[in-house]
C-alpha cells in the first residue's frame, strides 16, 4: 500500500460547481498535512497547509480526519484557472528531520 | 536569486553516461530534498538533507544514484551509466527544515533528463 493515496482524476467540473476530493495516509504517526497545486509542465507550489480544526483560504477548503486518516479539498465557485494537479502531501518528524511524501495527484479539469 | 535554483533546465545524454544536476536552494533554509517525475505520475522521494545530519537516501532508486551538499548550501545529484528508465523531470526543493512544525517546500523548476 501506498503511503499517500489519491483519486487520479481526471475530475471534470463545469465551471462555478464546487469539486471535492481526499487523500488517504497509511502512517498514523503522519503529523502535518498540506495540499500542493501542479500546473501542467511546472513545479509543484504550495496551496494551503491542513489544520486540525480544519481551514478556509477563499474559496479552498481543507479538512483532516485523523480517525479515518485522511484529508480533503473542496474548491467552490470553480475557475477555469483552477484546472490543475493537486497533489496531497503528508509530513513525518523523524530524528534527522522532516519526511515529505507526495501522493500521486488528483486532476481537476474546470470547464465552461 | 530569490528562489530555488535548477541547472541545467534541460539535459540529453546517452545511455551509459554519468550526469550531473544541480540544485541551489533558498539562502538560509537548512532542508533540500530530491525528487523525480515521470511524465503523468507523482512526485518519486530520492533523498533529503537537513543540516549537517546524515542524509535520508532511502529513496534512490538504485547505487547509481548519489548526491551530494556541499557547505549545507549547493547539492549536486549524480545519476551513473544512465539509462533509459532514468528519463524524467528531477525536482530540487529546499524547505525550512524540521525545527518548523509548518515546513513549506519550495521547489525549482526541474531538470527534464532525456537518456537516449
Amino acid at each position: 500500500r501506498k503511503e499517500v493515496e489519491q483519486d487520479p482524476g481526471p475530475f471534470n467540473v463545469p465551471e462555478g460547481a464546487t469539486v471535492a476530493f481526499n487523500c488517504t495516509y497509511s502512517n498514523s504517526a503522519s503529523q502535518s498535512f498540506f495540499w500542493y497545486r501542479q500546473d501542467c509542465r511546472k513545479e509543484p507550489k504550495l496551496l494551503m497547509s491542513v489544520y486540525s480544526s480544519g481551514n478556509e483560504d477563499g474559496r479552498f477548503t481543507a479538512q483532516l480526519n485523523r480517525a479515518s486518516q485522511y484529508i480533503s479539498l473542496l474548491i467552490r465557485d470553480s475557475k477555469l484557472s483552477d484546472s490543475a494537479t493537486y497533489l496531497c502531501v503528508v509530513k513525518i518528524a523523524k530524528a534527522a528531520g522532516n519526511k515529505l511524501t507526495f501522493g500521486g495527484g488528483t486532476r481537476v479539469l474546470v470547464k465552461p | 536569486g530569490a528562489g530555488v535554483s535548477q541547472s541545467p533546465s534541460n539535459k540529453v545524454t546517452e545511455k551509459g553516461k554519468d550526469v550531473e544536476l544541480r540544485c541551489d536552494p533558498i539562502s538560509g533554509h537548512t532542508a533540500l530534498y530530491w525528487y523525480r517525475q515521470s511524465l503523468g505520475q507523482g512526485l518519486e522521494f530520492l533523498i533529503y538533507f537537513q543540516g549537517n545530519s546524515a542524509p535520508d537516501k532511502s529513496g534512490l532508486p538504485s547505487d547509481r544514484f548519489s548526491a551530494e551538499r556541499t557547505g549545507g548550501s549547493v547539492s549536486t545529484l549524480t545519476i551513473q551509466r544512465t539509462q533509459q528508465e532514468d528519463s524524467a523531470v528531477y525536482l530540487c526543493a529546499s524547505g525550512t527544515g524540521w525545527g518548523d512544525s509548518n515546513e513549506k517546500l519550495f521547489f525549482g523548476s526541474g531538470t527534464q533528463l532525456s537518456v537516449l
